[in-house]
């Protein structure tokens, strides 16, 4: 069975400032893919970055980069330069296999407030 | 890039009624639909898994007979919840798949009075 635990249930951040979601993960498969979604209030959810497990570099997308440590089974997401905008859930999911339809595990989520 | 619309958004239903939930995707083929609950300040959780022309999958603990997926196209879905209670208030989310990535939907957030 997979699992993504996520153990911030709350981060308050100053604008500007760099900021590091923590997320661990726990699989048998020996391929898997990872994913950070951002919900704001309004409920909808944001795909920000993917990370396949086969992949040798740290995937990153804007502000947004994926600190992947296979080894440690961690998949940490910061955001650089955050901004008020940023403020919202993040969800860190796991997928069993690198592709096909596979249903999504996710993280118990992590509250991320900016600060001005 | 990919679409899916969702509706209706918000939703308020007498008890004992039933509720239906549309998902589209717009712009590709969902050959495989996820139905997802959410309670307030908690994480997504997943009820069931719907391949295109095939029977549900629904996961542990998640009432087949209550919760009613069908998927009938591939660019359709639809969750309708059968005699509804106000336990089964709550934010119902799906999202759809072409077998690579995963698109969500807007989320339709049901009260039941």
């Amino acid at each position: 069975a997979q699992k993504i635990t996520q153990t911030q249930p709350g981060m308050f951040v100053q604008e500007k400032e760099a900021v590091t979601l923590d997320c661990t993960y726990d699989t048998s498969d020996q391929s898997y893919g990872l994913f950070w979604y951002k919900q704001p209030s309004s409920g909808e959810m944001i795909f920000l970055i993917y990370q396949g497990s086969y992949d040798e570099q740290n995937a990153t997308e804007g502000r947004y980069s994926l600190n992947f440590q296979k080894a440690r089974k961690s998949a940490n997401l910061v955001i650089s330069a955050s901004q008020l905008g940023d403020s919202a859930m993040y969800f860190c999911a796991m997928r069993g296999g690198i592709q096909g339809a596979q249903k999504l595990v996710f993280g118990q989520g992590t509250r991320l407030t900016i600060n001005p | 890039g990919a679409v899916v619309s969702q509706h209706p958004s918000r939703v308020i239903c007498k008890s004992g009624t039933s509720v239906k939930i549309e998902c589209r995707s717009l712009d590709f083929q969902a050959t495989t639909m996820f139905w997802y609950r959410q309670f307030p300040k908690q994480s997504l959780m997943l009820m069931a898994t719907s391949n295109e022309g095939s029977k549900a999958t629904y996961e542990q603990g998640v009432e087949k007979d209550k919760f009613l997926i069908n998927h009938a196209s591939l660019t359709l879905s639809t969750l309708t919840v059968t005699s509804a209670h106000p336990e089964d208030s709550s934010f119902y989310i799906c999202s759809a798949s072409d077998g690579y990535g995963y698109t969500f939907g807007s989320g339709t957030r049901l009260t039941v009075v």
